[in-house]
């Protein structure tokens, strides 16, 4: 079985400020890692994606995330928000045992001000 | 390219009434899924579809059927609606059953039911 779970619920952050968001994962086998943003009245969209490799993964619009093993987390980060990333954040794991079943997090609502 | 389209936008029903939500894709792709979306729980999986012709149970089944129409669509349909049916739902496709390629959603239905 697999499960994640997203350690923030809320994050509150002034423009320009950097962000983290955590996410931790819990698989019996190897994984894939996905990273999903949903903007206000939207569908999810990919910000990006582990599969194997390098374990530092650069997506969309400035974002990055890095794959731990060993702490089983695939956290979340960019060096420097703007309005425009409000939005709810969404992580997700794929175990290579059930390879079409994506589980979520309960995700991360996170609010930048001015 | 339209991508994932959904309609309705927004519905309310009554207890005991039936609708059917409509989701097509334009991508040629293979797999197809319904989700629900609820405060603090993240996208749960209530059914999916690896092909034409198939359909398969997720997370969340109960109360719910499916029919996979043709490449393109893949509907949901709720026989008789219940409060707890209350949610955001979802539809999505990705190109190859399971592995590793990217799911694109469509941008949801709003339903309530009273």
């Amino acid at each position: 079985a697999q499960s994640v779970t997203q350690l923030d619920s809320q994050v509150p952050v002034f423009e320009e400020a950097p962000v983290e968001l955590r996410c931790n994962y819990s698989s019996s086998v190897s994984v894939y890692l996905f990273w999903y943003v949903q903007y206000p009245n939207q569908g999810l969209q990919l910000l990006l994606k582990y599969l194997s490799g390098s374990t530092l993964v650069k997506g969309i619009n400035g974002f990055e995330a890095e794959f731990n093993k060993s702490q089983t987390s695939f956290h979340l980060r960019k060096p420097s928000v703007h309005i425009s990333d409000t939005a709810e954040y969404f992580c997700a794991v794929r175990s290579e045992s059930t390879d079409y079943k994506l589980s979520f997090g309960a995700g991360t609502t996170v609010t930048v001000r001015a | 390219n339209a991508g994932v389209t959904q309609t309705p936008k927004f519905q309310v029903l009554k207890t005991g009434q039936s609708m059917t939500l409509q989701c097509a894709q334009d991508m040629n792709h293979n797999s197809m899924y319904w989700y629900r979306q609820d405060p603090g729980m993240g996208l749960r999986l209530i059914y999916y579809s690896a092909s034409e012709g198939t359909t398969d149970k997720g997370e969340v089944p109960n109360g719910y059927n499916v029919s996979r129409l043709n490449k393109r669509e893949f509907s949901l349909r709720l026989e008789s609606a219940a409060p707890s049916q209350t949610s955001v739902y979802f539809c999505a496709s990705s190109q190859n059953r399971g592995g590793i390629d990217e799911q694109f959603f469509g941008p949801g239905t709003r339903l309530t039911v009273l």
